[in-house]
C-alpha cells in the first residue's frame, strides 16, 4: 500500500539544539499530521497541515515547534530549541481528505534529547 | 475532551484461541471509529474503520461493532495466529476537527505457537 517515509529513524541531540524531522508523505495526499508518542504512553496529536497552513494544533504543539512543506517537498517538524521532554517517537501521517478518511503513518523518528 | 480507553496489555494467547480487546470512547460528537495495528519497526496501519453507529467493520478475521449506546468498539477475533502479534490501537476521528485522531494507549498482543 501507500508508504510514508520518515528521515531520520533516530536522532540524538543535546538540549537546546535545533532539530528537523522530515516526512515524505504519500504523493497525492493533501493533509499532513504529526503525532508524538512518549515511551509507554499513548500516541497524541500534535498538529495538522493543509494547503500550506496549520489547521489545528494541540497543547503539546509548543511555541518552539513549527511545521512547513516548502514547494511540495518534505513535510517537516522543527523544534527550536529542544527540551528534555521532547524525547519521544514522532509519527508523521498523511491523508487524501478528512471526515473519517484513513491516515497513513510513517515508521516514526525516535528523538532523544540529552 | 475526547478520549479512548482500551484493554491494558500485554495480552498473551496461544494460537487458535479467541481474542477480545476492549475499547471504550468518550466524545460529545459523532465519531468515526478505527482499529489500527502496528508491527515492530513500522507505523500504525489501518485494520478497519466504521463511520456509523450500529455497523460492523472487519478485516483479516478481526471485527468490531460500533456500539453507540455503550460507547464501545471492542475488537474480536475467533482464532488468533502467531502473525497477529502486534500492538493494536483503538482510535476515534471527528469530521469537524480536520481528521485529528485520538488514540487509546494500545494493547500489545503476543501469540505463542
Amino acid at each position: 500500500g501507500p508508504k510514508v517515509l520518515q528521515i531520520p529513524s533516530h536522532q540524538i541531540i543535546d538540549m537546546g539544539q535545533m532539530v528537523t524531522l522530515n516526512c515524505d508523505p504519500v504523493s497525492n495526499h493533501l493533509y499532513f499530521y504529526w503525532y508524538k508518542q512518549i515511551l509507554g504512553q499513548q500516541m497524541e496529536f500534535l498538529v495538522n497541515f493543509y494547503n500550506g497552513k496549520v489547521m489545528e494544533k494541540s497543547k503539546l504543539f509548543k511555541d518552539q515547534f513549527s511545521v512547513e512543506r516548502p514547494d511540495g517537498s518534505y513535510f517537516t517538524l522543527k523544534i527550536q530549541p529542544t527540551a528534555l521532554e521532547d524525547s519521544a517517537v514522532y509519527f508523521c501521517a498523511s491523508s487524501f481528505g478528512t471526515g473519517g478518511i484513513e491516515q497513513y503513518f510513517g515508521p516514526g523518528t525516535r528523538l532523544t534529547v540529552l | 475532551g475526547d478520549s479512548v480507553t482500551q484493554t491494558e496489555g500485554p495480552v498473551t494467547l496461544s494460537e487458535g484461541t479467541s481474542l477480545t480487546v476492549n475499547c471504550s470512547y468518550e466524545t460529545k460528537q459523532y465519531p468515526t471509529l478505527f482499529w489500527y495495528v502496528q508491527y515492530p519497526g513500522e507505523g500504525p496501519q489501518l485494520l478497519f474503520k466504521v463511520p456509523k453507529a450500529n455497523e460492523k467493520g472487519s478485516n483479516r478475521g478481526f471485527e468490531a461493532t460500533y456500539n453507540k449506546e455503550a460507547t464501545s468498539f471492542h475488537l474480536q477475533k475467533a482464532s488468533v495466529q502467531e502473525s497477529d502479534s502486534a500492538v493494536y490501537y483503538c482510535a476515534l476521528g471527528l469530521s469537524g476537527s480536520f481528521n485529528k485522531l485520538t488514540f487509546g494507549a494500545g494493547t500489545r498482543l503476543a501469540v505463542c505457537p
